[in-house]
């Protein structure tokens, strides 16, 4: 599986827009990019996917670079409750890919 | 709607023992997985189940199995446990099994303590 690489923690203040970054170098044409976010004590939780295009959802934003070889998810506002471990994986949209692979992911602090 | 739901909660076992974790998926979805997180760490994959067949083992010993049911729940069985088998366990469930676009979900897991 393509690898991704994201910082181990980043701090935000409440209602402040919040850009979490994610590096995929390695990434292949049928990839797809998916971010999902764990709160504390629940399972993880989707929140976005995208291919090429930048891509919006009622929780956030997907802007995808041109290259593909990084992305960014966007929280417009952030609020104590996004606080969390935030995913980005790579998953192949080609053959039988039926798993995936979860790195150590973003730990998001929000401040009141 | 349910979500994926998930039982026991928790547990506790003594090493040596045997664990089944269960499983019902949101309605209507076809597939399930199982994932292992320990305390720190990303999940990671054990099995995924697709229309009752095994599509997908992950880099877990024999001591772990699982199976799917006709209505589509699963049961993940761990036998001879050990320490190091304590963990979270995550269920997942989506509509179909694969594809780069598919969306798992969660349910908020089983925490089990081995002693």
């Amino acid at each position: 599986d393509a690898k991704t690489t994201q910082p181990n923690s980043m701090e935000s203040n409440e209602e402040e827009p919040v850009h979490l970054p994610c590096n995929h170098s390695t990434i292949s044409g049928t990839d797809y990019i998916h971010w999902y976010r764990q709160l504390p004590s629940q399972g993880p939780e989707y929140v976005i996917h995208g291919l090429t295009s930048n891509v919006n959802n009622r929780m956030a934003s997907l802007a995808i670079a041109e290259d593909r070889k990084s992305s960014t998810l966007i929280l417009h506002r952030a609020t104590l409750r996004d606080a969390a471990v935030y995913y980005c994986i790579l998953r192949d949209g080609g053959g039988s890919n039926y798993k995936l692979t979860f790195g150590k992911g973003t730990l998001l602090t929000v401040n009141p | 709607d349910a979500g994926v739901t998930q039982s026991p909660t928790h547990l506790i076992k003594t090493r040596g023992q045997h664990v089944t974790l269960r499983c019902s998926p949101i309605s209507g979805h076809k597939s399930v997985s199982w994932y292992q997180q320990v305390l720190g760490q990303g999940p990671q994959f054990i099995f995924q189940y697709y229309e009752k067949e095994e599509r997908g083992r992950g880099n877990f010993p024999d001591r772990f199995s699982a199976r799917q049911f006709p209505n589509y729940s699963s049961e993940l069985n761990v036998n001879a446990l050990l320490l190091g088998d304590s963990a979270l366990y995550l269920c997942a469930s989506s509509f179909t099994g694969a594809r780069g676009a598919n969306v798992l979900t969660f349910g908020a897991g089983s925490r089990l303590t081995v002693l």
